[in-house]
């Protein structure tokens, strides 16, 4: 079975400073990471994915993310973030041959204050 | 045009009654999906669908059912509502089961009294 851990529930920070949210996964086969940012009161927009190959994936918005496999990590990172950024962050897995079910993490909210 | 859109957005009712909830994706895709986002915004998947086929059915009450009539709804009836069913809702649909991107619809609040 595979669970995802969001090792952060807030994070508050100033606009234009740099942010990371922290994921971590459990699996003991290899899995599909994603972000996924929920707007309030609308439904969820996938940031960005890994799959394979590079491990640093690069998403929409100016969101980037690592893999690390070693430290079964996937941290979401942006290094300048704006209001607009304010939103529940979701990190999820699936597994290949499991219909495509996401599981999801607990969410990270970010509050961006001026 | 919306790409997967639900009906209704607020649905508040009583205990006990029967309610349904609508879903439909104007993208051609195959696969169909609902979950269930909690008052901890906890997202959990209830139900999947490929080509109207169920394919994925985790631990839910039998007082949920989903239905597709085709590829391009999926229905939610819930019988016998209870407190306990009060959340979001959200539909969402992938090129196929194997396809990594989900597109998610805007969601139903539900609330039971």
């Amino acid at each position: 079975a595979q669970s995802v851990t969001q090792l952060d529930s807030q994070v508050p920070v100033f606009e234009e400073a740099p942010v990371e949210l922290r994921c971590n996964y459990s699996s003991s086969v290899s899995v599909y990471l994603f972000w996924y940012v929920q707007y309030p009161n609308q439904g969820l927009q996938l940031l960005l994915k890994y799959l394979s190959g590079s491990t640093l994936v690069k998403g929409i918005n100016g969101f980037e993310a690592e893999f690390n496999k070693s430290q079964t990590s996937f941290h979401l990172r942006k290094p300048s973030v704006h209001i607009s950024d304010t939103a529940e962050y979701f990190c999820a897995v699936s597994v290949w041959n499991q219909g495509g079910k996401l599981i999801f993490g607990q969410g990270t909210e970010l509050s961006v204050k001026p | 045009d919306t790409a997967v859109s639900q009906t209704p957005k607020y649905l508040v009712t009583q205990m006990g009654n029967d309610k349904s909830i609508k879903c439909e994706q104007n993208l051609g895709h195959d696969t169909m999906y609902w979950y269930k986002q909690d008052s901890k915004k906890f997202l959990k998947i209830m139900f999947s669908y490929n080509n109207k086929e169920l394919i994925i059915n985790e631990t839910v009450p039998n007082r949920f059912s989903p239905k597709s009539p085709d590829k391009a709804h999926l229905n939610l009836h819930i019988n016998s509502l209870e407190l306990g069913d009060s959340a979001v809702y959200f539909c969402a649909s992938s090129q196929d089961p194997t396809a990594y991107e989900q597109y998610f619809g805007p969601g139903t609040r539900l609330t039971v009294t």
